[in-house]
């Protein structure tokens, strides 16, 4: 069964420090992941999906995300925060051994500070 | 598009009442999820449709809940009756099977139940 873990459920960072959130999986097969965002009151937003390919891969708002298989991680970073990044993020797995059904990681509501 | 559309986005209704939620997917997907968000528990699938059948509702609570889709524009989740630990906010997403796998959401329906 795929599962997804996030760590952290707040992080905290000043407005232009890295944003750095977790995410490692578990799949069988290989997954697609992606990292969705969620403002407030509002559904949850595609921020950047790894399909097959290049590993590094960008989304919007300058956010990219690295696929180590090796270490069955999937994490997110900006390398300069601001201020409207404070959101939730998640962490998110599809594979054909799911149904392709997406599972998403708990979350991680991020804060940025003056 | 106008995107995936949801209603009511807001319903409060009594401990025992019957509830109906409606979802509108995107023209042309195929693939139509129901998630639960909550605090408690973050999101979870409910329930999701291929073509109209549904696939796996294995995450559905229990026999209180039902989901329908009786063609490609519409889908209803049901509960009857409701009970107070029903409140959550309840997420539609649709996707096309050439998309990537990526998901659209709605703006979610907000349940509290009194």
């Amino acid at each position: 069964a795929q599962s997804v873990t996030q760590l952290g459920s707040h992080v905290s960072v000043s407005e232009g420090a890295l944003v750095l959130l977790r995410c490692n999986y578990s799949s069988s097969v290989p997954p697609y992941l992606f990292w969705y965002v969620q403002y407030p009151n509002q559904g949850l937003q595609l921020l950047l999906k790894y399909t097959t390919g290049a590993t590094l891969v960008k989304g919007i708002n300058g956010f990219e995300a690295e696929f180590k298989k090796s270490e069955t991680s999937f994490h997110l970073t900006k390398p300069s925060a601001h201020m409207s990044d404070a959101a939730e993020y998640f962490c998110a797995v599809t594979s054909n051994t799911g149904g392709f059904k997406t599972i998403f990681g708990a979350g991680t509501r991020l804060f940025v500070k003056a | 598009d106008a995107g995936v559309i949801q209603s009511p986005r807001h319903e409060v209704t009594e401990m025992g009442q019957e509830v109906t939620l409606r979802c509108k997917p995107i023209s042309g997907h195929d693939y139509l999820f129901w998630y639960r968000q909550t605090m408690m528990r973050g999101l979870e699938l409910l329930i999701y449709f291929n073509n109209n059948v549904p696939i796996d509702d294995s995450g559905m609570p229990e026999d209180r809940f039902s989901a329908k889709m009786p063609n490609a524009s519409f889908s209803t989740l049901k509960i009857q009756p409701s009970e107070p630990r029903d409140s959550a906010v309840y997420f539609c997403a649709s996707r096309a099977t050439s998309g990537a796998n990526v998901l659209t959401f709605g703006a979610g329906s907000r349940l509290t139940v009194l």
